[in-house]
């Protein structure tokens, strides 16, 4: 089946360094997107989102990017932060309901001091 | 503005006990949800209720009832817990449940099934 999935489980960064984590989605039919962030033992928080008509946003050291060519969606962290430490989860979103929320798997992002 | 609140944080279970997990928001808001997170895998949609009074099916809703209470409270009842029902749950709430809203989450129930 269609499915939202993520090319790097991990990834490593030195603070101050820029981190850009991938995902990838296969529903051609979505036109909505986006990114939360989940630190350990915590609910996942929304950071950015985008719609399919669009493809770049950004919001406070973020950025995300879209193309719908490749049907390919990253966020991009300005300046690494030891807080920016947490799990990244795409999500996609199709048929205009808060009930077709499909979520990518995570990328755990690490941030070395 | 406690926003949303899960009880309990942990819990274990034996196989066939049941259990209800609460959940509250106090944003006013229309829409909640319920979510399982497996390890190595995304959040899955269990079930979700757009407005008081009314709810859906998600993807994996097999094992679950819930209980729209209120506009504040939407609660997941597992009947007859099994081993495979063991997961983080996560309510979360929106305001209208349209697609450009965000989704806000509790902190999540931790559930051990034996």
């Amino acid at each position: 089946g269609e499915s939202v999935g993520l090319h790097l489980p991990t990834l490593s960064v030195q603070e101050g360094d820029n981190s850009i984590i991938n995902c990838a989605y296969s529903n051609s039919a979505s036109d909505y997107f986006i990114w939360y962030k989940q630190e350990s033992g915590k609910g996942p928080q929304f950071i950015i989102d985008i719609r399919s008509n669009m493809d770049k946003r950004q919001g406070q050291r973020v950025t995300v990017l879209l193309n719908k060519t490749v049907k390919h969606l990253s966020l991009q962290i300005a300046a690494t932060q030891p807080g920016d430490s947490a799990v990244y989860f795409c999500a996609e979103n199709y048929g205009g309901s808060q009930g077709n929320l499909i979520f990518g798997k995570g990328t755990k992002l690490s941030v070395k001091p | 503005n406690a926003g949303v609140t899960q009880t309990p944080k942990f819990q274990v279970l034996k196989t066939g006990q049941s259990m209800t997990l609460q959940c509250a928001q106090d944003m006013n808001h229309n829409s909640m949800y319920w979510y399982r997170q497996d390890p190595g895998m995304g959040l899955r949609l269990i079930y979700y209720s757009a407005s008081e009074g009314t709810t859906d099916k998600g993807e994996v809703p097999n094992g679950y009832n819930v209980s729209r209470l209120n506009k504040r409270e939407f609660s997941l009842r597992l009947e007859s817990a099994a081993p495979s029902q063991t997961s983080v749950y996560f309510c979360a709430s929106s305001e209208w449940g349209r697609i450009q809203e965000t989704q806000y989450f509790g902190p999540g129930t931790r559930l051990l099934v034996l």
